[in-house]
């Protein structure tokens, strides 16, 4: 497609709730990277990925935080046992994997009741 | 974290001035990015300069580069009301791929 895609556009998810982000990349994009964004501050990084292969996930949180991207495209990014600190707008971005900008979706805006 | 900041966090001016925003980081880069982000949207790309660059221009969009002080500013010229947004810097660091962002600077415009 043009842009990245992300689904849903808002999930609303009861604490304790397991919930599954999706992220569509520019076609060809080698690079994906996964942040999350609490209201009022700037993107904390989560995660990347070259192709298939999850390359640097050392802002993954927590072990209830899990991202895949099996087949170098669609990536989904899985939180298992929410709660309420999860609460946070998760963006999906992706690269050509060179030196220019990364190209961002609209986000994810999460919420846990 | 090794994200940088920003200065000043938020800026206020009468449509028509210029706006400048200032980003400072903490380990050498190989290139540093400007993001505007509109409430509730995702960000979009504004700017990149690489590290052996001190100057860059696009559009209305200035921004500077100075790796001996670590720092960058972006200058918006004549500035308009759909400018106002949240303004990120974000940089790459040597050896790495991923952007760390400052906390941004959210930019309002007055008509």
């Amino acid at each position: 497609g043009a842009g990245v895609s992300q689904s849903p556009r808002y999930k609303v998810a009861k604490r304790g709730q397991d919930v599954a982000l999706r992220c569509d990349p520019i076609s060809g994009h080698v690079s994906l990277f996964w942040y999350q964004q609490a209201l009022g501050q700037g993107p904390e990084f989560l995660t990347y990925f070259q192709n298939e292969a999850q390359l640097d996930k050392s802002g993954l949180p927590s072990d209830r935080f899990f991202a895949e991207r099996p087949e170098g495209s669609v990536s989904t990014l899985k939180i298992q046992r929410t709660q309420q600190e999860d609460s946070a707008v998760y963006l999906c971005a992706s690269s050509l994997g060179g030196l220019e900008g990364y190209t961002f979706g609209s986000g994810t805006r999460l919420t846990v009741v | 974290s090794q994200q940088g900041e920003e200065d000043p966090q938020a800026l206020s001016i009468q449509e028509g001035e210029n706006a400048t925003m200032n980003c400072s980081y903490k380990t050498s880069i190989n290139n540093l990015q400007w993001y505007r982000q509109n409430s509730g949207r995702g960000l979009v790309h504004l700017i990149l300069i690489r590290s052996n660059e001190r100057e860059k221009h696009s559009g209305r969009l200035r921004v500077t580069l100075d790796t001996s002080k670590k720092s960058s500013s972006l200058l918006i010229t004549a500035s308009r009301a759909a400018d106002t947004a949240s303004y990120f810097c974000a940089t790459v660091f040597q050896g790495a791929q991923k952007l760390v962002f400052g906390q941004g600077t959210r930019l309002t415009i007055n008509p």
